[in-house]
């Protein structure tokens, strides 16, 4: 089974450029997440998906971060200006759909590596 | 507030011994507790979980967890670290009522010395 695909692995950029990341998730899973880890941090989530749904994006910087996943299937997120702030894993994980509020594994993909310069 | 704390940033220990990496926890709910593995290179994979039950869990690579209530600790232990154990792991918690998302430590980064 194909785990959690993301493209690219690694970007360089400047401040105030844009980048996009994508994310093509376990076939199958209906539920996506965008997390962003800094360097010495554990995971921070930015958003969840349910199908082409969007569940929670309370802590996705709205003024210059979009995730979209249109078909329900895989996802892009995108900054627009970066700001060196920004340099971070950005990782993708994917799970089951939850029903009767159960729980499921959340698999993760390798990450894209973002440096701002 | 909820969050995760692992005190130690980076720990160093000695092919063949013992490991302990600790995990401690506020929150308000019951947590559900959960420790990740990361290899370099590669994406976060779950080594074990707590839901309930027995309190001493038994995950992949024969690492296991013990939750303390009392103590609001969930630690790592694995009773003969090899090599390809050098990692950073990950603990967190979550709860069904937040839809299980979860809230991560900062992660201790485990040295291998040969």
């Amino acid at each position: 089974e194909a785990g959690v695909a993301q493209s690219p692995r690694y970007k360089i950029i400047e401040k105030r450029q844009s980048v996009a990341f994508w994310c093509n998730p376990i076939s199958g899973h209906a539920t996506l997440y965008w997390y962003q880890q800094i360097l010495g941090q554990g995971p921070k989530l930015l958003i969840q998906f349910q199908n082409n749904g969007v569940v929670d994006d309370s802590q996705l910087p709205k003024d210059r971060f979009s995730a979209e996943r249109l078909k329900g299937v895989d996802s892009t997120l995108k900054i627009q200006p970066a700001k060196l702030e920004d340099s971070a894993v950005y990782l993708c994980a994917s799970s089951l759909e939850s029903l009767a509020g159960g729980y499921n594994e959340q698999f993760f993909g390798p990450g894209t590596r973002l440096t701002v310069l | 507030a909820q969050s995760v704390t692992q005190p130690d940033i980076h720990i160093t220990v000695s092919e063949g011994a013992s490991l302990e990496l600790r995990c401690n926890y506020s929150y308000g709910a019951t947590p559900y507790l959960f420790w990740y593995v990361q290899s370099p290179g590669q994406g976060l994979q779950l080594l074990l979980k707590y839901f309930s039950g027995d309190t001493l869990v038994q995950g992949i690579k024969g690492f296991e967890a013990e939750f303390k209530r009392s103590q609001s600790s969930f630690n790592l232990r694995k009773p003969s670290v090899h090599w390809s154990d050098a990692a950073e792991y990950f603990c967190a918690v979550g709860a069904m009522d937040s839809n299980y998302q979860l809230i991560w430590g900062a992660g201790t980064k485990l040295i291998i010395k040969p």
